[in-house]
């Protein structure tokens, strides 16, 4: 069955421009993630959503960040003024988030963000 | 994932078992999911324990302790593809009801010959 797919999968910007990334989670899941990957580090935690509504902005690093998810589905992730230190690799998981064993999350191939 | 500690690093021989610790905050805790990483890839899931105990799925073994707040993952017979990163993650449940999971920085492990 289809996994959870990111688009683009690359994205070269200029510094100041805005972006936004894509996430389509699997089918079904109700809880999407958007985790910041920089090279050589762990998982840092942005956003949540549970359905539409996001519990958990606290991950979000400033006001430049925002995400919304609608319809249950696709998420949308926009950085507004990109800076350098924006660039790393933009990660969405889902979870299907129907039981305690069931929050196991699914990750997509991720989105590279470089801002020059 | 600032509550959750583990090595940043570990190196270990091919053929040898290495154990991978992690400890985790207790209030609100529901579960512990151990994933996988290899460079350049997104994060693959391993396995998640939810009650005390060991358990084994083939060459990899996840061992919880909620009182302590402790888990480890062990990895026998080692071969080289297994050197990547290992996170671990928790889940915890907020007050409003929802459930969070939350990963650390992950461990590095190398495996040399």
């Amino acid at each position: 069955g289809a996994g959870v797919s990111q688009s683009p999968s690359n994205k070269v910007t200029e510094k100041g421009k805005d972006v936004e990334l894509r996430c389509d989670p699997i089918s079904g899941h109700t809880a999407l993630y958007w985790y910041r990957q920089s090279l050589g580090q762990g998982l840092e935690f942005l956003i949540y959503f549970q359905g539409n509504s996001a519990p958990d902005k606290s991950g979000l690093p400033s006001d430049r960040f925002s995400a919304e998810r609608t319809g249950g589905s696709v998420s949308t992730l926009t950085i507004q003024r990109t800076q350098q230190e924006d660039s790393a690799v933009y990660l969405c998981a889902s979870s299907v988030r129907a039981g305690p064993s069931t929050d196991t999350q699914y990750f997509g191939p991720g989105t590279r963000l470089t801002v020059l | 994932g600032q509550n959750i500690d583990q090595p940043t690093e570990m190196t270990a021989t091919e053929g040898a078992i290495v154990q991978i610790n992690c400890t985790y905050q207790t209030s609100g805790f529901n579960g512990l999911f151990w994933y996988q990483q290899h460079a350049g890839e997104a994060p693959t899931f391993l396995s998640y324990n939810v009650l005390d105990g060991l358990e084994e799925k083939g060459r990899f073994s996840s061992f919880l302790s909620r009182s302590k707040g402790y888990s480890y993952l062990l990895l026998k017979e080692l071969q080289m593809k297994d050197s990547a990163s290992y996170l671990c993650a928790d889940r915890i449940g907020d007050s409003g009801g929802y459930q969070k999971v939350t990963f650390g920085t992950g461990t590095k492990l190398q495996v040399i010959p």
